[in-house]
């Protein structure tokens, strides 16, 4: 198993451009989250979704779409960059609700944004 | 808002010393669980302990839990360069469907 996948590693954007980060994971799990790892501010849960076609707003949404097509791809939309989106970001995957069950997480994106 | 926080924000000790770190939350939860980051990577669940839990070992881990008083600590055994990471515990604020709540980790380093 491959486990949580993230593409790409590192991406650099331009303030105003669009793009999406992708995750996937191969252990069919239902619950999906998208986080955000700044300096110093440990980690943000920006969406999460508990199965396809059900997706939520975490603690830090405004500037991110998200869609749940299939179990396995959880993709991140950045619909316009801002400087402050210059972060980390970590999809993870959990077999059931994270509160009762260890969470996966994949690699990050190491996200720039001039 | 971050619900847990870790003390001390920054550890350094001798490679086969133990090390101790601290989380203190603010509202109910169901578990709390800790985890270990390696620089440049994604986090790693180490355990995670019930609400109705007081102590939990996993080889060289030990985690305590002390609702009363809204606090966790993680006991690294025997510790070792490879322990070398920043550790977090995540809460759940009580909630279930929600993600979890991080704090913002205690650096560990271990001096050969």
């Amino acid at each position: 198993n491959a486990g949580v996948t993230q593409t790409p590693k590192f991406q650099v954007l331009k303030t105003g451009q669009s793009m999406t980060l992708q995750c996937a994971q191969d252990m069919n799990h239902e619950y999906m989250s998208w986080y955000r790892q700044d300096p110093g501010m440990g980690l943000r849960l920006i969406h999460y979704s508990v199965g396809a076609g059900i997706t939520d707003q975490g603690e830090v949404p405004n500037g991110y779409n998200v869609s749940r097509s299939t179990t396995e791809d959880f993709p991140l939309r950045l619909l316009s960059a801002a400087p402050s989106q210059t972060s980390v970001y970590f999809c993870a995957s959990s077999d059931g609700w994270p509160s009762y069950n260890e969470q996966f997480f994949g690699p990050g994106t190491r996200l720039t944004v001039l | 808002s971050q619900q847990g926080e870790e003390d001390p924000q920054a550890l350094s000790i001798q490679e086969g010393e133990n090390a101790t770190m601290n989380c203190s939350y603010k509202t109910s939860i169901n578990n709390l669980q800790w985890y270990r980051q390696n620089s440049g990577r994604g986090l790693v669940h180490l355990i995670l302990i019930r609400s109705n839990e007081r102590e939990k070992h996993s080889g060289r881990l030990r985690v305590t839990l002390d609702t009363s008083k809204k606090s966790s600590s993680l006991l690294i055994t025997a510790s070792r360069a490879a322990d070398t990471a920043s550790y977090f515990c995540a809460t759940d604020g009580g909630g279930g469907a929600d993600g979890l709540t991080f704090g913002k980790g205690t650096h560990l380093i271990i001096q050969p």
